[in-house]
């Protein structure tokens, strides 16, 4: 069965360095998704992707992320300089173009990132 | 915010079903009721969606009442690997808006 895959599934970076978080969507998707969820909060909303540019960001989502579909099939999530606050689990998603818009998301295991 | 609320645990034992009641009485006539569910910290994981009839797959039931305000999830016969947060969901943007869920803890 198709997954979403993400890497690393830990990273541990110190305040103000650039990470970068990876993720392969299931391959005939086209739309993407980058979500995170600080330790016992909820899931929340970062950014939706299609047809190579950004289709919406939330609040969170500022100059200090960007995201970017390097190849057929990467999607990556950057933030440029970290700060202790966007320690958190992100998950990558897609889905598919599916009749109805029905919005089946498909998630990636997630990637733990730590700054310290 | 989510449009959704929902009982934020439940328990249900092993074998037996397990019924998830969520209430979305201002959800719009054209918005779908999604179901996803979180085990420990994995990403979510999708269950089912409806619109206004009810529907079965091969992981669960989803029932909605007439006037839409309010769907029940039905594990039939729920197991151990069942344990998790439940989320309702009852949005028509692109993007999916968590709220807490209801935990459900199977026991044996």
């Amino acid at each position: 069965e198709p997954e979403v895959t993400q890497t690393p599934s830990h990273q541990v970076t110190q305040m103000g360095q650039e990470v970068i978080l990876r993720c392969v969507p299931i391959s005939n998707h086209l739309y993407f998704y980058w979500y995170r969820q600080i330790l016992g909060q909820k899931v929340e909303f970062l950014v939706s992707f299609y047809n190579n540019e950004i289709s919406e960001k939330s609040e969170i989502f500022d100059d200090q992320f960007s995201v970017e579909r390097p190849d057929g099939s990467n999607f990556t999530l950057k933030i440029r300089s970290t700060k202790l606050e966007d320690s958190a689990m992100y998950f990558c998603a897609s889905r598919g173009d599916s009749l109805g818009g029905v919005n089946e998301q498909y998630f990636g295991p997630g990637t733990r990132l730590t700054v310290t | 915010d989510a449009k959704t609320t929902q009982p934020p645990s439940m328990d249900c034992a092993e074998g037996r079903a397990a019924n998830l009641p969520c209430n979305h009485s201002t959800i719009s006539g054209n918005e779908y009721v999604y179901w996803y569910r979180q085990i420990h910290s994995q990403g979510p994981q999708y269950i089912i969606h409806g619109l206004k009839n009810n529907e079965t797959n091969e992981m669960a039931s989803l029932i909605i009442t007439e006037d839409r305000k309010s769907s029940t999830l039905i594990l039939p016969h729920a197991t151990l690997r069942d344990t998790a947060v439940y989320y309702c969901i009852g949005e028509l943007t692109d993007k999916l808006i968590f709220g807490t869920g209801t935990r459900l803890q199977v026991f044996p």
